[in-house]
């Protein structure tokens, strides 16, 4: 599986959009970037993910670079509530390895 | 709709005590089934994940065994806790390929005194 490597933390101001970075020079031609977060004490929940193109749902946006080695996660404006530790992942299809992620502090 | 079943939610057992925690899926057929570990402070470490019934595929040695006795039951279990074993454990399920998220159960939270 390919690996990934996030910043371990990060600050944003609330109502800011925060960008959360993720390398993943090694990903395959067929394989997913997905991201999740995780809220204290919490299973982790699903965010979006996306193979090439940019991807946008309620939550966030998706932005993978053209050489897909690297991509950003967009909280477009960010809440107290999405304070979370955000993994971002690559998907072989069998095992799922989450990585120490990026906590992400949102602060007023 | 799918659904993850996985209890209990806290359980407290003492060191040299067996263990047993069963995770159930609904909804679905043939789900890769994955079984993670959560130390205090610390990130998601893959335990054990399964393909189908009766396979079984170790991410890190350990303690711990896992089990799919049918399609969508996932069961980790230990002879002989240590207090290392203490953790936040999540099954997790997701269906075949690449282009599928995985759901996630509440979580055990597992104390070893």
């Amino acid at each position: 599986d390919a690996k990934t490597t996030q910043p371990p933390s990060m600050d944003c101001a609330e109502g800011r959009a925060a960008n959360l970075p993720c390398n993943h020079s090694t990903i395959s031609g067929n394989e997913y970037v997905y991201w999740y977060r995780q809220i204290h004490s919490q299973g982790p929940q699903y965010i979006i993910h996306g193979l090439k193109n940019n991807e946008t749902n309620e939550m966030a946006s998706l932005i993978i670079t053209e050489d897909r080695k690297s991509s950003t996660l967009i909280l477009p404006h960010a809440t107290l509530r999405d304070t979370a530790v955000y993994y971002c992942i690559v998907n072989s299809g069998y095992a799922l390895n989450f990585g120490k992620g990026t906590s992400l502090l949102v602060t007023p | 709709s799918q659904t993850i079943h996985q209890w209990p939610a806290t359980l407290v057992q003492p060191v040299g005590s067996p263990l047993s925690l069963e995770c159930t899926v609904e909804g679905t057929s043939n789900p890769n089934l994955y079984w993670y570990r959560q130390a205090a402070g610390r990130g998601l470490q893959l335990l054990f994940y399964s393909v189908g019934i009766g396979q079984i595929s170790s991410e890190v040695p350990q303690n711990l065994s896992a089990s799919r006795p049918q399609d969508r039951q996932f069961i980790l279990s230990s002879k002989k806790l240590l207090l290392s074993d203490s953790g936040f454990y999540l099954c997790a399920w997701m269906g075949y390929g690449q282009n599928t998220e995985a759901f996630f159960g509440q979580g055990t939270r597992l104390t070893v005194v």
